[in-house]
């Protein structure tokens, strides 16, 4: 059973692009979780999705952030219009229940 | 609010015990979390205690959970080089989502 897949693992924006981070979930899981890490910082929840179904964004930037689970497909992160404060790295963790969770190899995204 | 304290640093001998504590404030947390980060890694899971336990051993592992003051720690047992990673800990308070400390980075000194 392979872990949480996550691509790319390194992503390089210039200010203004947008950056698409891909996590797939392991196998059997339904609950998809992103997570951001700034440097020297623990991770800080974004959001949970289910399913074609948005669970709890609490975490996510009201503007620029989206996120979405299709029904067939990795999760993806989207991130428009990129500024440098936006550089981090961005952790994926899926689960079979809401406890515990598994977590992917992250995507650095570097912003220039 | 939810805030999950750690020491920042800890730095031991090869061969010797490690003790990483933590604190949290959400008394209704169901289940309590060690994570291991190794430089430019993920987060690999090593031990979840549930809150109605005291104590948890797995092999080198040992969690120790004091409910009344909130104080999580882990203890690695002959600690080895190969330990050397940032330790987080992580609550999660009902149905939320998981809550992490800044974590604890371990160095182990050969």
């Amino acid at each position: 059973n392979a872990g949480v897949m996550q691509n790319p693992r390194h992503l390089v924006r210039r200010r203004g692009q947008e950056a698409r981070l891909r996590c797939s979930p392991m196998k059997g899981h339904s609950h998809v979780y992103w997570y951001r890490q700034l440097p020297e910082e623990g991770l800080k929840f974004m959001v949970y999705l289910q399913k074609e179904n948005i669970i709890d964004e609490s975490g996510m930037p009201k503007e620029r952030f989206s996120a979405e689970f299709p029904k067939e497909g990795p999760s993806i992160l989207r991130i428009q219009q990129v500024v440098r404060g936006d550089s981090a790295a961005y952790f994926c963790a899926s689960s079979p229940s809401s406890d515990e969770q598994y977590f992917g190899p992250g995507t650095r995204l570097t912003v220039t | 609010g939810e805030d999950v304290e750690q020491s920042l640093f800890l730095s031991v001998r090869e061969g010797d015990s490690s003790v990483i504590n933590c604190t949290y404030t959400d008394s209704s947390s169901t289940y309590l979390y060690w994570y291991k980060q190794e430089p430019g890694a993920g987060l690999q899971l090593l031990t979840y205690i549930f809150s109605n336990m005291d104590m948890k051993q797995d092999q080198r592992l040992t969690v120790l959970l004091n409910k009344k003051d909130k104080h999580l720690s882990l203890r690695i047992a002959d600690t080895q080089t190969g330990d050397s990673a940032i330790y987080f800990c992580a609550e999660k308070p009902g149905n939320t989502p998981l809550v992490f400390g800044k974590g604890t980075r371990l160095s182990v000194i050969a």
